[in-house]
């Protein structure tokens, strides 16, 4: 089955700076490529996504790029604001069983 | 439109106690999760249900059941309570290769 890979796992930037957070995939097959942003005490909700026919997209200051050879894909935060602070996961998903599969998280900090 | 809807959002239970943890979705996708998410912890997979009367094991199953009667619902149950159950669990909903949507979580403690 699919395996994620998610690094680092806790990101402290001074507010402004830029943050990245890094995943790797295992499976081939993966074609679909979310990040989920959670804050405290809250459900996880989709900030951004690539599909694997894309190598970058980008929405304001979040952007995402997708190295399909490597089987790796990041997040780009610039400017980064406190409100920015929570906990992001990556996710594959190769449609084939419908299961999507989560990276293990990371939590940024925005200091401001 | 509520999308994907947990109840109970806070429940308290006894060591060896059972409940039930009740899911629903109006959105019609196929695929709906269980996870559980322990304190400043990831996701983690317990059951997953690719259609109605469909159901897979995760990363997690031993403790659970799940049942998968209709395509709106997907329940969870713990047959005997254990304090290493005590998380934060949330249903999702999926279309294949797209967002997942979660429910807004129950905060379960076993004592």
């Amino acid at each position: 089955g699919e395996n994620v890979e998610q690094h680092p796992s806790t990101l402290s930037v001074q507010e402004g700076d830029s943050a990245v957070i890094k995943c790797t995939y295992s499976d081939s097959a993966s074609n679909y490529f979310p990040w989920y942003k959670q804050e405290l005490g809250k459900r996880p909700q989709l900030i951004i996504d690539i599909r694997s026919n894309v190598g970058e997209k980008k929405d304001q200051r979040i952007a995402v790029t997708l190295n399909k050879t490597a089987k790796h894909f990041s997040l780009h935060i610039t400017e980064t604001q406190p409100e920015d602070s929570a906990v992001y996961f990556c996710a594959a998903d190769s449609g084939g069983y419908q299961k999507v599969t989560f990276g293990t998280g990371t939590k940024l900090q925005v200091i401001p | 439109n509520a999308g994907v809807t947990q109840t109970p959002k806070f429940q308290v239970l006894k060591t060896g106690q059972s409940m039930t943890l009740q899911c629903a979705q109006d959105m019609n996708h196929n695929s709906m999760y269980w996870y559980r998410q322990d304190p400043g912890m990831g996701l983690r997979l317990i059951y997953y249900s690719a259609s109605e009367g469909t159901t897979d094991k995760g990363e997690v199953p031993n403790g659970y059941n799940v049942s998968r009667l209709n395509k709106r619902e997907f329940s969870l149950r713990l047959e005997s309570a254990a304090p290493s159950q005590t998380s934060v669990y949330f249903c999702a909903n999926q279309r294949s290769n797209t967002e997942a949507f979660f429910g807004q979580g129950t905060r379960l403690t076993v004592v």
